[in-house]
């Protein structure tokens, strides 16, 4: 079965801290991994997947199959980072999301 | 127009109602989904359709129907729902049914059985 794993539900960092969320995952096939973030009053949306290996406003994230990881980084946190995050997989036709994540940076 | 609108934004119904929810996407995408969003839970997938076909129904009471007249449009038709019912119901759409595919999601209707 798949499942995903957010072990934080909230996690405060300063402005300019590095920041990393934290995602493991558990899936039998060939995983593919996604965050997807939601501002405040915004509807949620895309970050990155791990298929484009890119960087998003600042954000990365690495997919570690030995770890069954895909946490997110991004090295220096801004106030506009606060923000619910989910982290997600997408296996047997369905859209798996972890329990999410809200960050908050604090000024 | 590169969003996905629902409406309405809110709606309250009784156990005895009859409602739908609306979901309307102009991107060509062809994969459209429901989720329900229950109050600091991350959403879950209920229905998928693809090219307009019902791909995916994840064990939904029959309460709720979808309907999907086009690749436009997506319903959801409610009845006779049950107060464990009340979530933000949001719809989503991929260019196709494929996981790589990127959702979009609309902004949710928040739905409230009495």
């Amino acid at each position: 079965a798949q499942r995903v794993t957010q072990p934080e539900k909230l996690l405060s960092v300063f402005k300019g801290a590095p920041v990393e969320l934290k995602c493991n995952y558990s899936y039998s096939g060939s995983p593919e991994l996604f965050w997807y973030v939601q501002y405040s009053r915004q509807r949620l949306q895309l970050l990155l997947r791990h298929i484009s290996r890119e960087s998003i406003k600042g954000f990365t994230a690495d997919l570690n199959k030995g770890e069954t990881s895909f946490h997110l980084k991004k090295p220096f946190a801004q106030e506009e980072d606060s923000a619910m995050y989910y982290c997600a997989l997408y296996g047997a036709n369905n859209l798996f999301f972890g329990t999410g994540t809200r960050l908050t940076v604090i000024p | 127009d590169t969003e996905v609108t629902q409406t309405p934004k809110h709606l309250v119904m009784g156990m005895t109602n009859k409602k739908s929810l609306k979901c309307e996407q102009h991107m060509g995408h062809r994969a459209m989904y429901w989720y329900k969003q229950k109050a600091k839970k991350p959403p879950e997938l209920m229905f998928v359709y693809s090219y307009e076909k019902l791909s995916i129904n994840e064990s939904v009471p029959s309460r709720f129907s979808p309907e999907c007249p086009n690749s436009s449009l997506l319903n959801l038709h409610l009845h006779a729902l049950q107060p464990e019912d009340s979530a933000l119901y949001l719809c989503a759409s991929s260019q196709e049914g494929r996981g790589t595919n990127e959702q979009f999601f609309g902004p949710g209707t928040r739905l409230t059985v009495l």
